[in-house]
């Protein structure tokens, strides 16, 4: 059973840095892209990052740019988000997501509240 | 990375069918044959129900369909049964190793 379970989610001033860790298993995580995506409270999806299967591609939406680093370490069937210079809009649940075309499981995501 | 767009809300009585569109433009929904279509019910994690625009994941109810025209994609839900209420969102390859989701529909079964 694929199994996406994130953590590192809590409360952090504006300014500040927090990183998400995702916990893939169930399959093999080396042979999939990653994708992290965000809903803040009430509202829709948005899509924020994607890594390749081997870690030696990203892609960022424009509002996290320069801000967000994603990355993984297949050793430890482990992806994660590096997210610094947080902003009150940053205030969501964020999710771990495997696929490519289509996006296909999602975990059941980490709240990261940015407020002072 | 502007959002596709979908209706806020649709609703339908049990039995009937309804259908969610999405419309993004040519350099997302009209370019790729990768729109998909995920269920997502209150605090819980989207479920993937349609992919490649009219694909159905095994497991998934051959009540739900999907189909595409141009810039608008559309999701189509036969026989509505209660626990077809939820939250429905479209996401579309947008080129560039970016994706893009729309801003979600709200199903009401009567």
């Amino acid at each position: 059973e694929v199994q996406l379970v994130e953590s590192g989610g809590g409360l952090v001033q504006p300014g500040g840095s927090l990183r998400l860790s995702c916990a893939a298993s169930g399959f093999t995580f080396s042979s999939y892209w990653m994708h992290w995506v965000r809903q803040a409270p009430g509202k829709g999806l948005v899509w924020v990052s994607r890594i390749n299967s081997d870690g030696s591609s990203t892609s960022y939406a424009d509002s996290v740019k320069g801000r967000f680093t994603i990355s993984r370490d297949n050793a430890k069937n482990t992806l994660y988000l590096q997210m610094n210079s947080l902003r009150a809009e940053d205030t969501a649940v964020y999710y771990c997501a495997r696929g490519y075309n289509p996006i296909d499981y999602w975990g059941q995501g980490t709240l990261v509240t940015v407020s002072s | 990375q502007s959002a596709l767009t979908q209706p806020a809300s649709v609703s339908g009585s049990p039995g009937q069918s309804i259908t969610i569109s999405c419309t993004g433009t040519s350099s997302d929904v009209g370019s790729y044959n990768l729109v998909s279509w995920y269920q997502q019910h209150p605090g819980k994690a989207p479920k993937l129900m349609i992919y490649e625009v009219s694909k159905r994941p095994s497991g998934v109810s051959n009540r739900f369909s999907g189909s595409k025209s141009g810039n608008t994609a559309s999701l189509t839900i036969s026989g509505l049964q209660a626990e077809d209420e939820a939250d429905y969102y479209c996401c579309s390859y947008a080129g560039s190793s970016a994706w893009v989701f729309g801003g979600g529909t709200k199903l009401t079964v009567l």
